[in-house]
């Protein structure tokens, strides 16, 4: 079935660069997806990326999919206080059926 | 446009008593999902309706059951409620364009289940 891992937490300091990191199992994944979580409300997309592509960039965010070892990451440059939140890490096939596995969610504190 | 809404936002009830939940989608999004999310598990898939069909199913108990209405409106149930469900029920919508899963998931606020 699917697995999707992160790593609890991730503490940096504001304006260094931030990296989250993600192992999925299912190697039929269509769809790659960071959101983001801050306290008190639903989740939000940052961005998404196709399973035939290795990069993605998006102003301050960096996707980078390596499908063999099935590792996705994600990189937020010059990292802000308002970036503190919890990330996660999903999958889905695509497809007819809108099924989205989520991992376990990285909780990102910036220091000021 | 408005967001997906859900209500109530917070409530409390306890063990055995039996709960519904509403979300409201995206004016034009026929799919909805509903995810648990507890600290100890993270985010757990509960079900998935389009067209007022359930097509996708996690892996909980019977307890746990939906509906979706035809204006795309839906509802969730928990019976007998225990201890270990509370937790926050998030409902998120997407737009199927023309049958293929465009991937983005909209969320709403959640509602938290306090089960005393």
């Amino acid at each position: 079935g699917e697995d999707v891992e992160q790593s609890l937490f991730l503490s940096v300091r504001e304006g260094d660069s931030s990296v989250i990191n993600c192992t999925y199992t299912d190697s039929s994944s269509t769809y790659l997806y960071w959101y983001k979580q801050e306290p008190g409300a639903g989740l939000q997309l940052l961005t998404y990326i196709f399973s035939n592509m290795d990069m993605k960039q998006d102003q301050r965010l960096t996707v980078l999919l390596n499908k063999k070892d099935k590792h996705l990451s994600l990189r937020i440059a010059d990292t802000q206080t308002g970036d503190s939140a919890i990330y996660f890490c999903a999958e889905s096939k695509g497809g007819g059926y809108q099924k989205v596995t989520f991992g376990t969610g990285t909780k990102l504190q910036v220091i000021p | 446009k408005a967001g997906v809404t859900q209500t109530p936002r917070y409530l409390i009830k306890t063990r055995g008593q039996q709960v519904t939940l509403s979300c409201s989608p995206i004016s034009g999004h026929r799919s909805v999902s509903w995810y648990q999310q507890t600290p100890g598990q993270g985010l757990q898939f509960l079900f998935e309706y389009f067209s007022e069909t359930q097509r996708n199913k996690g892996n909980f108990p019977g307890r746990f059951s939906g509906r979706q209405f035809s204006n795309s409106r839906s509802e969730m149930n928990v019976s007998t409620l225990e201890l270990g469900d509370s937790a926050l029920y998030l409902c998120a919508s997407s737009l199927i364009a023309g049958g293929r899963v465009t991937g983005e998931l909209f969320f709403g606020e959640g509602s938290r289940l306090t089960v005393l």
